[in-house]
């Protein structure tokens, strides 16, 4: 059961170019969402998906996009990076109800130069 | 959204009991009470929740106070790995699946 996995982990681009961070879970869960920390920010949520065929915003949006595939994936995506979108980005799914925990994916370092 | 508060950092001797707390005096009725922990270069990883009444998992407990406007997370035995970053947060109402992450607590484990 390998829970959330996301592609790639490490990551450095160029200021301009575009990328897409990949994320699936095998847990049958309905929401997911994309986080990024930054040191002294925290994490901040970027975008969510309640469900197959939704997306909403999230707290910090601009400069990003995403797609959900199906159940399973939800990718984000950066259609021309920027330094300060230098960050460690997070995949998080939750089950049904607020009984439920959430579960992170272990992190894509980007890094824009 | 509401907000919670915790000590910036706390330290503990192993095999010793960890309470960590955390005051969230503007929850809501519906705001469940989740705890996270992260460690170094891993991701957030769940700890316990609650909503009311006082929680035991294999990992921790969570008491709750009566007027819901703090908890405590309780680490019973601290071992080295529990050294972590942990993050009180709260969820519900018009924040369900938002989770807003404060700067949490660092706990130090001494050996």
């Amino acid at each position: 059961n390998a829970g959330v996995t996301q592609t790639p982990k490490f990551q450095v681009l160029k200021t301009g170019q575009s990328m897409t961070l990949q994320c699936a879970q095998d847990m049958n869960h309905n929401s997911m969402y994309w986080y990024r920390q930054d040191p002294g920010m925290g994490l901040r949520l970027i975008y969510y998906s309640a469900s197959e065929g939704t997306t909403d915003k999230g707290e910090v949006p601009n400069g990003y996009n995403v797609s959900r595939l199906n159940k399973r994936e939800f990718s984000l995506r950066l259609e021309s990076a920027a330094p300060s979108q230098t960050s460690v980005y997070f995949c998080v799914t939750q089950g049904y109800s607020s009984n439920y925990g959430y579960t992170f994916g272990s992190g894509t370092r980007l890094t824009v130069v | 959204d509401a907000k919670t508060t915790q000590p910036n950092s706390m330290e503990s001797n192993e095999e010793e009991p960890v309470h960590l707390p955390c005051n969230h005096s503007t929850i809501s009725g519906t705001d469940y009470i989740h705890w996270y922990r992260q460690l170094p270069s891993q991701g957030p990883e769940y700890v316990i929740h609650g909503l009311t009444s006082n929680v035991n998992n294999r990992m921790a407990s969570l008491a709750i106070a009566e007027d819901r406007k703090s908890s405590t997370l309780i680490l019973h035995r601290a071992t080295l790995r529990d050294a972590a970053v942990y993050y009180c947060i709260l969820e519900g109402g018009t924040s369900y699946g938002k989770l807003t992450f404060g700067q949490g607590t660092i706990l130090t484990v001494h050996p």
